[in-house]
């Protein structure tokens, strides 16, 4: 079974460039998480959606960073403009949002901003 | 300056040994707890979880015991493996679906 893939797995770019972060689930699993991951911080959640549904964006740092979800399959995180202090490891996980199911996490994107 | 980061909790075992590794949670209302072992450039992978209806719960070569008493969670691996040196983190889930994820215990596996 294909886990959850997400491109590109290394991304280094100057600041204020756009960075665009892509992220395919689980099949059939119906909740999408992106969380951040650097020394200072730790793991921490950006935004999830239910059903492709935007539930929860509380730990979205800034207006410069969105994300979507257009259909079950696919989100993407932006971050527009980037900056040096948004370097950081993003990860994408998906679940079944019925009842206790754990999340299953890709293997990230390394993200470097100059 | 100095960067100021998380201080990770570190555990040295040697090979065969048994490793314990612990955990406290926050919030008394949590219901699932799962635990995560991460490999350097990779994300967290899923080893065990444990409901809150459940004390003890064991899978190939690891155990995850829960005391909401004292609000802990360990997680036991038996006959360690160089292959187990890894961060390993528990999760916590209370209402909704978000877990929160403490900041993790770094492994190492003396052969």
């Amino acid at each position: 079974d294909a886990g959850v893939i997400q491109s590109p797995r290394h991304e280094v770019t100057e600041m204020g460039q756009e960075v665009t972060l892509r992220c395919k689930p689980i099949s059939g699993h119906n909740s999408l998480f992106w969380y951040r991951q650097t020394m200072m911080r730790g793991l921490e959640l950006l935004i999830y959606f239910n059903n492709n549904v935007p539930i929860d964006d509380s730990g979205m740092p800034e207006d410069r960073f969105s994300a979507k979800m257009p259909n079950a399959s696919f989100s993407t995180l932006k971050i527009q403009p980037s900056e040096p202090r948004d370097s950081a490891v993003y990860f994408c996980a998906s679940s079944w949002t019925f009842s206790n199911q754990p999340q299953h996490f890709g293997d990230g994107t390394r993200l470097s901003i100059l | 300056g100095e960067s100021v980061g998380l201080h990770l909790p570190t555990l040295s075992v040697q090979e065969g040994d048994n490793s314990i590794i612990n955990c406290a949670y926050s919030n008394s209302a949590s219901d699932y707890f799962i635990w995560y072992k991460q490999e350097s450039g990779k994300g967290p992978q899923f080893i065990i979880d444990i409901r809150s209806n459940m004390d003890k719960r064991q899978g190939q070569r690891v155990t995850v015991l829960l005391n909401k008493t004292v609000k802990h969670l360990s997680l036991q691996i038996a006959a360690t493996q160089p292959g187990d040196s890894a961060v390993y983190f528990c999760a916590e889930k209370a209402t909704g679906n978000q877990f929160y994820f403490g900041t993790g215990t770094s492994l190492t596996v003396i052969p």
